[in-house]
């Protein structure tokens, strides 16, 4: 079964620098998640998007931005980038809002990122 | 508001003996509750859900918990490990008025041989 791709895999960045994230989610899912996860810690919620528009927005920092694009998959832009920001960043996504069934989320393997 | 402890931060367990992970979660709403497994360098993997219905919910990999709305506690548990069972296990609890997953701190489980 198709499941959450990410890329790229591996990110390495300086300080200042900027980096984008690009997730696709599993076919005919239209809501995506965002989620981080620092070292040795629990995953973090970030921002989310239902039919392309926001639905959610968590600890996200405002040098952050993201959006769904028409065909559902999402970018995660993050800009000025501070040694505090290298994380494993995950995508999830799930069938849609209504509904229990339809709010399962489902991962997809992150993107490591490494601020230098 | 949500919360979701994990009591355990990690679990040294022999191969083939049982295990239990704790997880209690605090909502003033109806929640739906999660186990996800992370494996060393990988992405989360559902195991499996409770969201209405029996109780006792069988995921994937012989797991299985339990849910206890009078203990507020959704524990986790496998009858015999396996050494490949080695890998963080995070419970998450989903609000009935959100959408976005709140985890517990996580429990590392080592399965010793």
């Amino acid at each position: 079964a198709a499941g959450v791709i990410q890329s790229p895999r591996h990110l390495i960045k300086e300080k200042r620098e900027t980096a984008t994230l690009k997730c696709y989610p599993i076919p005919r899912h239209d809501t995506v998640y965002w989620y981080q996860q620092g070292p040795g810690q629990d995953p973090q919620f970030l921002i989310s998007f239902y039919e392309k528009m926001q639905s959610d927005k968590g600890s996200i920092p405002d040098r952050f931005s993201a959006q769904q694009f028409s065909d559902y998959h999402s970018e995660l832009n993050m800009s000025s980038l501070e040694l505090g920001d290298s994380a494993l960043y995950f995508c999830a996504s799930s069938p849609g809002l209504a509904g229990a069934e339809e709010e399962t989320q489902y991962f997809g393997p992150g993107t490591r990122l490494l601020v230098l | 508001a949500q919360s979701v402890t994990q009591l355990d931060s990690q679990v040294p367990v022999f191969e083939e003996a049982p295990v239990e992970l704790r997880c209690n979660y605090s909502s003033s709403v109806s929640v739906y509750l999660f186990w996800y497994v992370q494996y060393p360098n990988q992405g989360l993997q559902l195991l499996l859900k409770y969201l209405s219905g029996s109780t006792l919910v069988k995921g994937i990999n012989g797991f299985e918990a339990e849910f206890n709305k009078s203990q507020t506690s959704f524990h986790l548990r496998k009858p015999s490990v396996h050494i490949s069972d080695t890998a963080e296990y995070f419970c998450a609890a989903l609000g009935a008025a959100g959408n976005k997953l709140t985890f517990g701190g996580g429990t590392r489980v080592l399965v010793k041989p």
